[in-house]
């Protein structure tokens, strides 16, 4: 079955420090993918997406993703974190053809002073 | 051009109670879904709309229904609440199922659910 992961469900980082949140995704063919963030009681908001082309996307507040196909990931980063970005952050992928986009789990972020 | 907008913000509903949450796409968007987000568990698919059809449905009880009306507005109702029902209930749309399918779906802020 086609799957999303995102092995950490919290990291912790210490503001201004780089982060990287890992994703890992099963389908075969090259998937639409995403990066969502959640801040508490919100809805999710879209940071990046990646459909073709350069790998490396950059998306709002500072974020990019890098898509490896030989390693099936598509991970998060950002080279300086804010207090800000304290939030929760989905991976998805569509274009499975049952039109149903896949979420994972989500990976909680803590940002200490 | 506004976004996915949901109502009501809060509801707090009572054991086999009956709630009814709301939800407008972005203007041109076709595809409605709702997804239940319960703490600690993630989204969790429930029912998706195009066109004015439910068009797929995730593993919820069939007391878990919804429509789609004619300008592709969407509501969700949850029959004979349980506590187990309270959660955060996202709404989201995509432009459908007829164009370019990429998965994008833009969400709404949510209704969050209380059962007593």
């Amino acid at each position: 079955a086609q799957s999303v992961t995102q092995p950490d469900i919290h990291i912790t980082v210490s503001e201004g420090a780089s982060l990287e949140l890992r994703c890992n995704y099963s389908y075969g063919a090259t998937p639409y993918l995403f990066w969502y963030v959640q801040s508490p009681g919100q809805g999710l908001q879209l940071l990046l997406k990646y459909f073709s082309g350069d790998t490396l996307v950059q998306g709002i507040k500072g974020f990019e993703a890098e898509f490896k196909r030989s390693q099936s990931s598509f991970n998060l980063r950002k080279p300086s974190v804010h207090w800000s970005d304290a939030a929760e952050y989905f991976c998805a992928h569509g274009g499975t053809g049952g039109f149903k986009t896949i979420f994972g789990a989500g990976t909680r972020l803590f940002v200490k002073a | 051009e506004a976004g996915v907008t949901q109502s009501p913000t809060h509801l707090i509903k009572t054991r086999g109670q009956q709630a009814t949450l709301r939800c407008s796409p972005i203007s041109g968007h076709t595809s409605v879904y709702w997804y239940q987000q319960a703490l600690g568990l993630g989204l969790q698919f429930l029912l998706w709309y195009d066109e004015g059809e439910e068009r797929n449905r995730g593993n919820f009880p069939p007391r878990f229904s919804g429509r789609q009306f004619p300008n592709y507005s969407s509501e969700l109702n949850v029959n004979a609440l349980e506590l187990e029902d309270s959660a955060l209930y996202l709404c989201a749309s995509s432009p459908g199922s007829s164009g370019r399918w990429t998965g994008e779906l833009f969400f709404g802020e949510g209704s969050r659910l209380t059962v007593l």
